[in-house]
């Protein structure tokens, strides 16, 4: 069993739509959670990262950490054409002389105009 | 531009070759790390250096290898390559080997085994 499993779509949905992207995990140890955003062709770039549990939002982008049922979520409302792209979740255990970065297989998602 | 400089972008090369593949970090990070995607695997992290040292490995077959130079640029040799071996590989660097809020990736090197 993977430790990070992200469901790989396609997802495809018009533009405007909420858009509901999720990964599961089974390490407890992971304490912060970050959602990627790729591109084709591109390397991964940053979107937004959440320490623990909770809530956090920046502009249309939500994202979601429920710890309890080790569930993760990133919310994009008013979805966009130029929001198709790969969305890769990834989550890092505190602590250790390293910071590994471990991410799901990532969703593939098609916004349509 | 994310400031991480990756080379070749593309390779192609035959069964039974050595590559490099080349990664300068963005300016003033000292933790390089590679990744490698397949469309089957995602990105699985292969190692990690930290000025110079190595500090982490992942799942990074005998036939690779690595290095972080003085001047703070990777090298990711891959030898003896199989048609398995097809990806993306990925670099990506931050400040420390303590930063957990992610890091910057590079565009990639696409490498074709035929």
């Amino acid at each position: 069993q993977k430790e990070v499993e992200q469901d790989p779509g396609p997802l495809s949905v018009p533009e405007g739509a909420i858009v509901s992207l999720n990964c599961t995990y089974s390490n407890s140890a992971f304490q912060y959670f970050m959602w990627y955003r790729q591109y084709s062709r591109k390397g991964p770039e940053l979107l937004m990262y959440t320490y623990s549990s909770g809530n956090k939002e920046d502009g249309r982008f939500t994202a979601q950490v429920d710890k309890s049922s080790k569930y993760i979520s990133l919310f994009i409302r008013d979805s966009q054409p130029s929001d198709s792209a790969t969305y890769l979740c990834a989550m890092s255990a505190i602590g250790g002389a390293t910071n590994k970065l471990i991410f799901g297989t990532g969703t593939l998602l098609a916004v349509q105009p | 531009d994310s400031g991480v400089t990756q080379t070749p972008k593309h390779l192609i090369t035959a069964t039974g070759q050595r590559v490099t593949l080349r990664c300068s970090p963005r300016s003033g990070d000292l933790s390089v790390y590679w990744y490698q995607q397949s469309l089957d695997q995602g990105l699985q992290f292969l190692i990690q250096y930290y000025n110079g040292e190595e500090r982490a490995k992942g799942n990074i077959l005998e036939r690779f290898s690595a290095q972080q130079f003085p001047d703070l640029h990777s090298e990711l040799n891959l030898s003896s390559l199989e048609l398995g071996d097809s990806a993306l590989y990925f670099c990506a660097s931050s400040v420390t080997t303590g930063n957990l809020y992610g890091y910057t990736f590079g565009s990639g090197t696409r490498l074709t085994v035929v």
